[in-house]
């Protein structure tokens, strides 16, 4: 069966600092990649999706980054974090075009 | 980016009573999907709905899609206390990567 992990769970991190969140996908070959983002009470928003190795698509422009460098690894990036990025970032995985499967969630704080 | 309109936005009720929630939209969709999502965890699909009209269960869960294909409908009957949590609505365009939109939610917080 397919799972899918991210790590790390939980991350406090200060204005300005880097941030690499990562998400893999177990059991499964080509999925398509999601990352979403999560207000606290609120819906979803997909920020980038991928449907192979280094194809990446941003949905909303902002200062993070998103990279697919192995078939079932997702990760994102930013250079500078900012106080709006606090949520909690989900990572989901589909095949073909059907629905998402979600990861776990990584709750950041940006302090 | 586009949300669905869900409602209600939060609902309490007491163990034992019928929950219904429902989802329009403004565009038509082929796939409608409902998740569950717990405090602090990813959503967990419950139903997903591929033809208009088909009414789908999942133990006391019930979730139709709409004639119209611009809503759907999510029913959970003799609520319990693992009940609680947030459910959303997610309509899909089959045949494109990016285009599952996702309801505002629905928070069930059920009283004993």
């Amino acid at each position: 069966s397919q799972t899918i992990h991210q790590w790390p769970a939980t991350l406090v991190q200060p204005v300005g600092s880097p941030l690499s969140l990562e998400c893999t996908v177990e059991g499964t070959s080509n999925p398509n990649l999601y990352w979403y983002r999560q207000a606290a009470g609120r819906g979803l928003q997909l920020l980038f999706y991928s449907v192979g190795i280094g194809q990446i698509s941003s949905e909303v422009p902002q200062n993070l980054s998103a990279s697919r460098p192995q078939d079932r690894q997702f990760i994102l990036s930013s250079k500078k974090l900012l106080l709006s990025d606090s949520g909690f970032y989900l990572c989901a995985w589909s095949a073909q075009f059907n629905g998402r499967s979600f990861g776990p969630g990584t709750r950041l704080t940006v302090t | 980016g586009q949300q669905l309109n869900q409602s209600p936005q939060s609902m309490f009720i007491q163990e034992g009573e019928d929950v219904s929630m429902n989802c329009t939209s403004s565009s038509i969709f082929n796939t409608w999907l409902w998740y569950k999502q717990d405090p602090g965890e990813g959503p967990v699909l419950l139903i997903a709905l591929y033809k208009a009209g088909e009414l789908t269960s999942n133990g006391r869960l019930t979730a139709q899609f709409g004639i119209t294909r611009k809503d759907s409908f999510l029913n959970i009957s003799a609520s319990i206390p693992s009940d609680v949590g947030i459910y959303f609505c997610a309509g899909l365009i089959t045949g494109t990567a990016s285009k599952l939109t996702f309801g505002t939610g629905t928070r069930l917080q059920v009283t004993l």
